[in-house]
């Protein structure tokens, strides 16, 4: 069966633009967690989004947004990009929760010059 | 709110020995304590998990236990192989089971042949 596939894999963008960054979860996966992994900082929550609503959210300012469409695929977008934004994007789909393991996507990487 | 610490950062090994890397956690609901692998260019993969109601789990050359009392759990690889190279996460969900992950920073484990 697919995994879960990110789009794209890699992007390059100016300080003060946008970003939208795609998620296609596992086939019958409801649940899409969305992570940012910097080498300082690690894996951070992003937030989750669950049958189309979010369910939990992380610390990270408003700039950060995304959201879940009925087929459960998921967008995540960041306003007004800044240098430190860089990071790779990683998505994780699981069935219903958190319990039982998420299936992560490659990441997009996402480089703001 | 829950804060996953995990040790040591970096680690490395002969091939043939084992290796142990340890995490506590701070959220007394968290019931669900899974280990991820992270390959270069890749997004992390479930390798093994346990449940709060289990003492200890193995699956061929990887075991992990738990000690729900002090908190803590262990990733146990035995015969390590150049293959194991790769960097570790241990992570606990916030707030129960329908809590995000929250991800140790990670370890880097490399074994030398």
């Amino acid at each position: 069966k697919a995994g879960v596939t990110q789009t794209p894999r890699y992007l390059i963008k100016t300080r003060g633009q946008q970003v939208t960054l795609s998620c296609s979860p596992i086939s019958g996966h409801r649940s899409v967690s969305w992570y940012q992994q910097t080498p300082g900082q690690g894996l951070q929550f992003l937030f989750e989004y669950f049958s189309e609503t979010q369910r939990n959210k992380g610390n990270f300012p408003g700039r950060f947004s995304g959201r879940q469409f009925s087929n459960s695929r998921s967008e995540m977008n960041v306003s007004t990009l800044e240098l430190g934004d860089s990071a790779l994007y990683l998505c994780a789909s699981s069935l219903w929760q958190a319990e039982g393991g998420y299936t992560f996507g490659s990441g997009t990487r996402l480089t703001v010059v | 709110g829950e804060n996953v610490e995990q040790h040591p950062s970096t680690l490395s090994v002969q091939e043939g020995d084992s290796a142990v890397i340890k995490c506590t956690y701070s959220d007394s609901a968290s019931n669900y304590f899974p280990w991820y692998k992270q390959e270069l260019g890749k997004g992390p993969q479930l390798i093994i998990d346990i449940r709060s109601n289990v003492g200890e789990k193995k699956d061929q050359r990887i075991a992990v236990t738990l000690n729900k009392t002090a908190k803590h759990f262990s990733l146990h690889i035995t015969e390590t192989q150049p293959e194991d190279s790769a960097v570790y996460f241990c992570a606990a969900p916030k707030g129960g089971s329908q809590g995000n992950l929250i991800f140790g920073k990670g370890t880097k484990l490399s074994v030398k042949p």
